[in-house]
């Protein structure tokens, strides 16, 4: 089946400094991935849609410019946290569209990863 | 009005029962209709998916579609305590563009199944 990784899967950082996130497709190709933040008990929040070779598409409210995104390949997304904040201490989860196959309008999900900002 | 409305439980049920889990959408335009399941501090899995009305059986699982009351459930059978998770609708219509492939979500219903 399809699956997608990210790394890290947990990170502690000081307060002011970037945190990057990966998020890869390992066994298929996604034009689109996207990503996701998540609060305890609560449902998944699209922060923006990232396309390969293109800028991504942020939701309304998020900082394009806080949280910056990049897809430079097939199997491969990034997230930056820039000069993170406590308040942007949460779960980030990337997924990713498989474009080809039987089910091919739906999105596998990596494992997320636990952002913790001292 | 939210685009899917999903009942946040939470659920508690014994060993064996059946669960039914739902969603309602106010959106015709939906065509794609997926379960997925989220263990604790975990990624979501992709359960079920189908984007026509009627039933999709996969083992215990079925999931349910009618999109003239814009209504979608899933079914659990002979329900385990490793179905122990919070269960996630999720919803994508046929847009294009920037949104395609964006899905919709469910606040989620936190379910226990019991020994």
């Amino acid at each position: 089946g399809a699956v997608v990784s990210q790394h890290p899967s947990r990170v502690i950082c000081k307060s002011g400094t970037s945190v990057k996130i990966e998020c890869r497709s390992l066994d298929f190709q996604a034009t689109t991935m996207f990503w996701y933040r998540q609060f305890p008990k609560k449902s998944l929040m699209l922060m923006a849609t990232s396309n390969e070779g293109s800028k991504a598409t942020y939701e309304q409210g998020v900082e394009k410019d806080k949280f910056l995104i990049n897809h430079a390949s097939l199997t491969l997304s990034t997230l930056t946290v820039t000069s993170a904040h406590p308040e942007d201490s949460s779960f980030y989860i990337c997924s990713a569209r498989d474009a080809s196959g039987s089910v091919r309008e739906t999105q596998y999900f990596g494992p997320g990863t636990r952002l913790l900002v001292l | 009005q939210k685009e899917v409305e999903q009942d946040p439980g939470p659920l508690s049920v014994p060993e064996g029962a059946i669960v039914s889990l739902n969603c309602t959408y106010s959106n015709s335009a939906f065509q794609y209709f997926m379960w997925y399941r989220q263990y604790s501090r975990k990624g979501p899995e992709l359960l079920m998916y189908t984007y026509s009305s009627g039933n999709k059986e996969d083992g215990r699982f079925t999931a349910q579609v009618d999109k003239s009351s814009k209504y979608i459930s899933l079914f659990i059978r002979d329900s385990q305590p490793s179905d122990s998770a919070t269960y996630l609708c999720a919803i994508r219509g046929n847009a294009g563009g920037t949104s395609y492939g964006k899905l919709t979500f469910g606040q989620g219903t936190i379910l226990t199944v019991h020994p």
